[in-house]
């Protein structure tokens, strides 16, 4: 049981460069999150699944795309990677619902540059 | 304002002693409160969710109060391996199952 998994760990971009970050969960969680964090800004929210099939935005939706391809997999794209989307983005998966299932299980984290 | 702050610390803490600090959320709606625990350069985890009558953890203690619109993590016998960033977080059900994350209060326990 691998619970959240992320794929690439480290990238670095060129400005204008176009990449997608996979994410996938093997826990038949319902919902699945992207989210960035920036040194004392916290974690904020990109986009966001809370079922298959359905993506809204989130705080800082601007320059991404999302696709959830599946119950198990939730993507992001950068169409056109800036520097200021230097970061370090993890992805998430709940079980909406009450309290004691809507813990979010994060994966390690993808930390990408971009020049 | 952001919507959840916390102090930035970094608390240093003598091992063995006691440390606690508190984070306040802006938005009375808020319904579910946690603490999770990020190590350097990983992946935030869990701590303990936050209840309103207050429970404890172990050596970990969360209150809430919804008055002041704060909640708090008390951490007794500090050990070493309590070193981390501990973020607060609240969750508000009507906007659905996103939580907003604070800052994070870094915490340094030394020998």
């Amino acid at each position: 049981n691998a619970g959240v998994t992320q794929t690439p760990k480290f990238q670095v971009l060129k400005t204008g460069q176009s990449m997608t970050l996979q994410c996938a969960q093997d826990m038949n969680h319902n919902s699945m999150y992207w989210y960035r964090q920036d040194p004392g800004m916290g974690l904020r929210l990109i986009y966001y699944s809370a079922s298959e099939g359905t993506t809204d935005k989130g705080e800082v939706p601007n320059g991404y795309n999302v696709s959830r391809l599946n119950k198990r997999e939730f993507s992001l794209r950068l169409e056109s990677a800036a520097p200021s989307q230097t970061s370090v983005y993890f992805c998430a998966s709940s079980n909406q619902g009450d309290r004691e299932t809507d813990t979010q299980y994060f994966g390690p984290g993808t930390r990408l540059t971009v020049l | 304002r952001k919507e959840v702050e916390q102090d930035p610390g970094p608390f240093n803490v003598p091992e063995g002693a006691t440390v606690a600090f508190n984070c306040t959320y802006s938005n009375s709606a808020s319904q579910s409160f946690f603490w999770y625990r990020q190590d350097c350069r990983k992946e935030p985890k869990l701590l303990m969710s936050v209840y309103s009558s207050g429970n404890e953890d172990g050596r970990f203690t969360a209150q809430l109060n919804r008055a002041s619109q704060y909640i708090s993590l008390l951490i007794r016998d500090s050990k070493l391996s309590d070193s981390a960033t501990y973020l607060c977080v609240v969750n508000r059900k009507a906007a659905g199952n996103k939580l907003t994350f604070g800052g994070g209060t870094r915490v340094l326990v030394k020998p």
